[in-house]
């Protein structure tokens, strides 16, 4: 049972233009959002963040949608540049109070900047 | 100022045999993760540990499978008996504590023959 689903396994977007990163989540009970980047033989390193309170986030050129009552976040990256060329895992997590979940990852896009 | 550590980057073992992993968090960070990612899959949830605790190993096998945090040296991860379906990246990351970003390994590759 996926709870949080990166249904786009690659995007393809040109140089300088926008890319948005989709991810959908079943688990209301998730209260933190993160996305993650992650090149070949390295480990995911994290971009930006967004608590359940907010619907915004933005840092540089990268900002973070969340609509609760869709279940669905977005990451925009504007302008994409070739740099950017990785795959991107959506995580939530879910604060239980008493030890603290691990994060529950999406199984990423690919996302492919073409100059 | 050194990141996630992980040991071996790369590991081969014969079916049977006995893996350990090893992973020293980042300078200040009191709380570690372990993650596997199997191929085209996203990253799964295995056990937090902190210093001499295991918080959550909701996400570990029960059979085979350990994880240790000592109060001194890394985080292990031991796989006993590996099988080829061990197979797989396993990421190491720590973090301050609840609330903060998790700061991920490289990884070790495990490959079972």
């Amino acid at each position: 049972d996926q709870q949080v689903k990166q249904n786009s396994p690659s995007l393809s977007v040109q140089e300088g233009r926008i890319s948005i990163l989709n991810c959908d989540y079943t688990n209301s009970m998730f209260d933190y959002f993160l996305w993650y980047k992650k090149y070949p033989a390295e480990g995911p390193t994290f971009l930006i963040s967004i608590s359940s309170i907010k619907d915004k986030n933005e840092d540089g050129r990268f900002t973070v949608f969340l609509n609760k009552s869709a279940k669905h976040l977005s990451l925009h990256i504007v302008p994409s540049q070739p740099g950017d060329s990785a795959v991107y895992f959506c995580a939530a997590r879910m604060y239980s109070g008493g030890g603290a979940d691990g994060l529950t990852f999406g199984k990423g896009t690919h996302l492919i900047i073409q100059p | 100022n050194a990141g996630v550590m992980q040991n071996p980057r790369h590991l081969v073992r014969r079916r049977g045999q006995e893996a350990r992993l090893r992973c020293s968090p980042m300078k200040g960070h009191s709380h570690v993760y372990w993650y596997r990612q199997l191929p085209e899959e996203g990253l799964k949830f295995m056990v937090y540990l902190q210093k001499e605790n295991i918080i959550d190993e909701s996400g570990m096998p029960k059979e085979r499978f350990s994880a240790e945090f000592p109060k001194e040296g890394p985080s292990i991860l031991r796989i006993q008996q590996v099988v080829r379906g061990d197979s797989a990246a396993y990421f190491c990351a720590s973090s301050r504590g609840t609330g903060s970003p998790l700061h991920f390994g490289n990884g070790t590759r495990l490959t079972v023959t």
